[in-house]
């Protein structure tokens, strides 16, 4: 079946990097995304990658892909306090256009000063 | 912009009440979704709505049901409410083809 996994919760001291790694079950979804939620908040997009590619770089933001090891992770450089919040990874799924996204359950990212 | 609002931030509700939660996009969507949010458990799909009219089951549909009468509108029911209801609730729409689903600010519901 399809299943999307994470690790729970991270770590970080503000100004390093953060890694958050996920992995994934349907070699077949056609794009992978990264969203963000802050407390309180609902879901924000904030980045994504077509199955095609390796890695796409968007400011802070890294996203690498390994398609054999069905593996994705996302890298913030410099995290800041700002960053902290619940990281959502999630895949499309076969080439359905019109059916859900499948989540994973969150990687709390914590930021200390 | 897309806009994706929920009618309510925070909704306390008794056992056994009727509970309607509402979605509204203003960009014209075609396909709306439900999910609940649950420490631990991640997000999990309620119900969708391909089109006006049209719904699909998702992971837990269990104690809800959907209307979709105006493409704009989707609402998830909880017909009786109960306890084990408590949670986020999340509603997103998505303009085909394209997967990327716009989220809305979420109601937390609490029942009693």
């Amino acid at each position: 079946g399809e299943d999307v996994e994470q690790s729970l919760f991270l770590s970080v001291r503000e100004g390093d990097s953060s890694v958050i790694n996920c992995t994934y079950t349907d070699s077949s979804s056609t794009y992978l995304y990264w969203y963000k939620q802050e407390p309180g908040a609902g879901l924000q997009l904030l980045t994504y990658i077509f199955s095609n590619m390796d890695m796409k770089q968007d400011q802070r933001l890294t996203v690498l892909l390994n398609k054999k090891d069905k593996h994705l992770s996302l890298r913030i450089a410099d995290t800041q306090t700002g960053d902290s919040a619940i990281y959502f990874c999630a895949e499309s799924g076969p080439n359905q256009a019109g059916t859900a996204l499948i989540f994973g359950k969150g990687t709390t990212l914590s930021v200390s000063s | 912009d897309v806009k994706v609002t929920q009618s309510s931030r925070y909704l306390v509700k008794r056992t056994g009440e009727k509970v309607f939660l509402e979605c509204v996009q203003d960009m014209d969507h075609e396909n709306m979704f439900w999910y609940r949010q649950d420490p631990g458990l991640g997000l999990r799909l309620i119900y969708f709505s391909y089109d006006v009219k049209m719904k699909e089951k998702g992971d837990i549909p269990e104690g809800y049901s959907v209307s979709r009468e105006k493409k704009e509108r989707f609402s998830l029911i909880l017909e009786s409410a109960s306890t084990n209801q408590t949670s986020m609730y999340l509603c997103a729409s998505k303009k085909l083809p394209s997967y990327e689903q716009y989220f809305g600010p979420g109601t937390r519901l609490t029942v009693t």
